[in-house]
């Protein structure tokens, strides 16, 4: 399986600042999204990384406020930028290798005052 | 639209024990995959099973098997001789193909007594 790094683990932040969160996989991926799951509540899509292009938001989600890179086939940022305690989640990405695996880093607990 | 629904908000079960957790899905695709995920309170995603639609076998990894009914549209998740190392929440996931990326259930929080 993929081994998935991701940073910050967590972090506090200040309302109306910005938080980038690394992701870092050990070998060539083809497919790398990023998840959102705010408190008590199940995964939701944010967008699909896409290696040399723009990312694949889901309805609800914009690329001002969650901007993504991907310069590579191994690493991808997500940045939730003018932050709100309404952002406080844990962020997550995953990675898919194939069709029977999808496995995910260890998530940024992002918490906003 | 595809919808995962899991109606086991939190279930009990006793250590060395057994225990199904409930999963139906609705989708009119016939090409699919079901996933189950362990999150420990440590927040991670931990894969554990996955099922595609025309695999006749029920797929098995371990202690855990999942239990897949095509016709009734379910894909239950049985842990047999639950460890207290088992507690967490546990997602039931789908990918349809053609889309790459999964749509969660909202989760059991399952919790082993000694």
């Amino acid at each position: 399986s993929a081994v998935i790094s991701q940073k910050p683990s967590r972090d506090i932040c200040q309302r109306g600042t910005s938080l980038t969160i690394q992701c870092q996989v050990d070998s060539q991926v083809t497919m790398m999204f990023w998840y959102r799951q705010q408190p008590g509540q199940s995964l939701t899509l944010i967008a699909t990384a896409n290696q040399g292009s723009e990312a694949t938001y889901e309805s609800g989600f914009v690329i001002d406020k969650f901007p993504i890179s991907r310069p590579n086939l191994t690493f991808s940022t997500l940045t939730v930028s003018n932050m709100s305690p309404e952002d406080s989640s844990i962020y997550l990405c995953s990675v898919g290798q194939g069709d029977e695996k999808l496995f995910f880093g260890s998530g940024t607990q992002l918490s906003v005052l | 639209a595809q919808k995962i629904t899991q109606t086991q908000p939190g279930m009990f079960v006793q250590e060395k024990e057994a225990v199904t957790l409930d999963c139906t899905y609705d989708t009119s695709d016939q090409s699919y995959g079901l996933f189950w995920y362990k999150q420990p309170s440590s927040g991670e995603m931990i894969f554990l099973i996955y099922q595609g639609s025309y695999d006749e076998q029920n797929a098995t990894e371990g202690r855990y098997s999942l239990n897949f009914q095509k016709a009734r549209k379910s894909a239950n998740l049985v842990i047999s001789a639950s460890q207290l190392g088992d507690s967490a929440m546990y997602f039931c996931a789908m990918r349809l193909a053609g889309r790459r990326a999964l749509t969660f259930g909202s989760g059991t929080r399952l919790q082993v007594q000694p």
